[in-house]
């Protein structure tokens, strides 16, 4: 089992619409959770970030935390065609040898919003 | 704002140089990461490091070597390049370890 899972998409959604993006994790020590958006070509860009169970919204954005469940899930409302691209998912963890936390990302949903 | 500088953006480079990567960050952070992503592969951590001259290995160290003389740059070596190590690289900083990670801009590195 992979340590941090998303669909891989696409995922297509209609302009105006709500793009729902989910993500599952393994670890049930994990206590920080994040959103990133990537354009292709471009770099990770942090959006979200959320630490405690329920939502936490910003803007059109809304995360939700499930920890019990271990799932994480960003909704975008009234989905614009600039929200097209990859949302990663990351999760924190244990690294195994030093006890310190890193950051473990998911592959990634492939997001287009259509016209 | 999180300022965090990679050297170049595109680079090219012949197999068995040695190539040299470099990240400058603004923000005082302990902790920098390198990663490579390649499609289908998702971010695959090398190395990071949580103070000077500190240095860890990542998932796949392999072929890769670090240096972190000074708090606000880490570099990554690549001790002889090969076609394989063809990728994008991205340098990312983080205050503490619940805190997110802020990436540069990349460098999309081709090894010929």
């Amino acid at each position: 089992q992979k340590e941090v899972e998303q669909n891989s998409g696409p995922l297509s959604v209609p302009e105006g619409a709500i793009a729902s993006l989910n993500c599952t994790y393994s670890d049930r020590v994990s206590q920080s959770f994040f959103w990133y958006r990537q354009y292709s070509g471009k770099s990770p860009e942090l959006i979200m970030s959320i630490y405690s169970n329920g939502d936490k919204e910003d803007g059109r954005f809304t995360a939700q935390l499930n920890k019990a469940s271990q799932y994480v899930s960003l909704l975008i409302r009234d989905s614009q065609p600039s929200d097209s691209a990859t949302y990663l998912c990351a999760v924190n963890g244990r690294l195994a040898n030093f006890g310190n936390e890193k950051l473990t990302f998911g592959t990634g949903t492939r997001l287009t919003i259509i016209p | 704002d999180v300022k965090v500088t990679q050297s170049s953006r595109y680079l090219v480079k012949r197999t068995g140089e040695k190539v040299f990567l470099e990240c400058v960050q603004d923000m005082d952070h302990e902790n920098m990461f390198w990663y490579r992503q390649d499609p289908g592969l998702g971010l695959r951590l090398i190395y990071f490091s949580y103070d000077v001259k500190m240095k860890e290995k990542g998932d796949i160290p392999e072929g890769y070597s670090v240096s972190r003389e000074k708090k606000e740059r880490f570099s990554l070596i690549l001790e002889s390049a090969s076609t394989n190590q063809t990728s994008m690289y991205l340098c990312a900083t983080q205050d503490r370890g619940d805190q997110p990670q802020h990436f540069g801009d990349g460098t999309r590195l081709s090894i010929l």
